[in-house]
């Protein structure tokens, strides 16, 4: 069966470090993966989306990149956070018509 | 631009009451997700719907897609405090590669 992992699950950051979330999934070959974020408890802002190694595409130009270095795994990162970058982050996997599977998510606190 | 409007933002009733809450919008999507979120979790699937008029149930859970496949609902019967979290809509515009467009979410509290 396919899973989907992300962590760490909770982080907190000063202003201007770096970040990086990693999401890596199993049982499943060439997905497409997402990174999503959300703000308190309501609807979900796609940050970027990979269909392949090596293809990132971005939906909100900001603070963030993401990289695809294997298949199976996905990478947001940021060189410096900003305190508006607190944000609960989701990574998920799958095909539109057919569902997404979200990871737990993390819960990230700039301070 | 909100793509799928979703209604009502925030409703809390009482256990054993019934409840629709509804997704709408003005583009045709191809099928359309209904997902349930609870407090630091990810989003859960609960169904897809891919036909216009398509009813699905799942125990107390009716979601229906509407005939133009614009819209669709989600009729949960005899409600539960386990039935407390955020539901989410989500429409795929076509079979590919598209990511899906999220509505804000309907957040539900059934207080026992």
């Amino acid at each position: 069966s396919q899973t989907i992992h992300q962590w760490p699950a909770t982080l907190v950051q000063p202003v201007g470090s770096p970040l990086s979330l990693e999401c890596t999934v199993e049982g499943t070959s060439n997905p497409n993966l997402y990174w999503y974020r959300q703000a308190a408890g309501r609807g979900l802002q796609l940050l970027f989306y990979s269909v392949g190694i090596g293809q990132i595409s971005s939906e909100v130009p900001q603070n963030l990149s993401a990289s695809r270095p294997q298949d199976r795994q996905f990478i947001l990162s940021s060189k410096k956070l900003l305190l508006s970058d607190s944000s609960f982050y989701l990574c998920a996997w799958g095909v539109g018509g057919y569902g997404y599977t979200f990871g737990s998510g993390t819960r990230l606190t700039v301070v | 631009t909100q793509l799928l409007e979703q209604s009502p933002q925030f409703l809390s009733i009482q256990e054993g009451e019934n409840l629709t809450v509804y997704c709408n919008s003005s583009s045709v999507f191809s099928s359309l997700q209904w997902y349930r979120q609870e407090p630091g979790e990810g989003p859960v699937l609960l169904v897809t719907v891919v036909t216009g008029g398509e009813v699905k149930k799942l125990k107390r859970l009716t979601f229906q897609f509407g005939d133009a496949r614009k819209d669709s609902s989600l009729h949960i019967t005899a409600a539960q405090p386990g039935d407390t979290g955020l539901y989410l809509c989500a429409g795929a515009r076509n079979s590919g590669n598209t990511p899906l467009v999220f509505g804000k979410g309907t957040r539900l509290s059934v207080i026992a």
